[in-house]
């Protein structure tokens, strides 16, 4: 079952200019993560955000969670060619008895010389 | 060097061939994760197991097997029962449940 979505799932912008992506989800979570991955690569873990929070940042990373609209963004600012990856959010269900953690399916970024 | 490794890089197997899958961590993490991930997809859990000697099924366990013996071994095999094993397969851990995942570089496996 699916509970993190992002959007959108493709991405390209020029370099040096932001970078946003959206992370929607159905159930109450504990809390929320996003993480890279280059291609062929394993996964990076970028950040993590608790329920209790609105809003954090991590470099040129910045990250908000409204539970009310049960959605996140992730924000890259000043992009860089480096930057080029596919992004994932990945939430647990509070109500989820095996405490999984489940992903989306990602937005795929990539930035233009 | 702490972290998660994963062997071999890529996996070539015929029909009908079992196939392990080998995943090893020193980061003296609890849970253990294997996952698949096809073409533009995300991630699915296979298995996933909490502590040693113990583990659980995941989303898409069916044709698959996991043991965990030792803390730091998680290996995954891919049975004949399987039937469309070709993709990418992650092996992650974690200190405990919901926390931060660390993520090995991944075994391509390509049934020819």
């Amino acid at each position: 079952s699916q509970q993190g979505e992002e959007d959108p799932q493709a991405l390209s912008i020029q370099e040096g200019e932001n970078a946003t992506m959206n992370c929607s989800y159905k159930t109450s979570i504990n809390n929320l993560q996003w993480y890279r991955q280059n291609s062929g690569r394993g996964l990076v873990h970028l950040i993590l955000i608790r329920s209790n929070e609105r809003e954090k940042h991590s470099g040129r990373l910045r990250v908000t969670l409204d539970t009310s609209k049960k959605s996140s963004s992730l924000l890259i600012t000043a992009s860089r060619a480096a930057d080029t990856a596919s992004y994932f959010c990945a939430t647990d269900g509070r109500r989820n008895r095996d405490d999984k953690i489940i992903f989306g399916k990602g937005t795929r970024l990539h930035i233009l010389p | 060097d702490g972290g998660i490794t994963q062997s071999p890089k890529y996996l070539f197997r015929k029909e009908g061939q079992n196939v392990t899958l080998s995943c090893e961590q020193n980061l003296n993490h609890d849970a253990m994760y294997w996952y698949r991930q096809d073409p533009g997809q995300g991630l699915r859990l296979i298995y996933y197991s909490q502590i040693v000697n113990d583990f659980q099924k995941g989303d898409i366990a069916e044709g698959y097997s996991v043991s965990r013996e030792k803390k730091e071994s998680f290996p995954l095999t891919v049975t004949s029962a399987q039937k469309n094993p070709t993709a990418f397969y992650l092996c992650a851990s974690s200190i405990g449940r919901n926390n931060e995942q660390f993520f090995g570089p991944g075994t391509r496996l390509t049934v020819l």
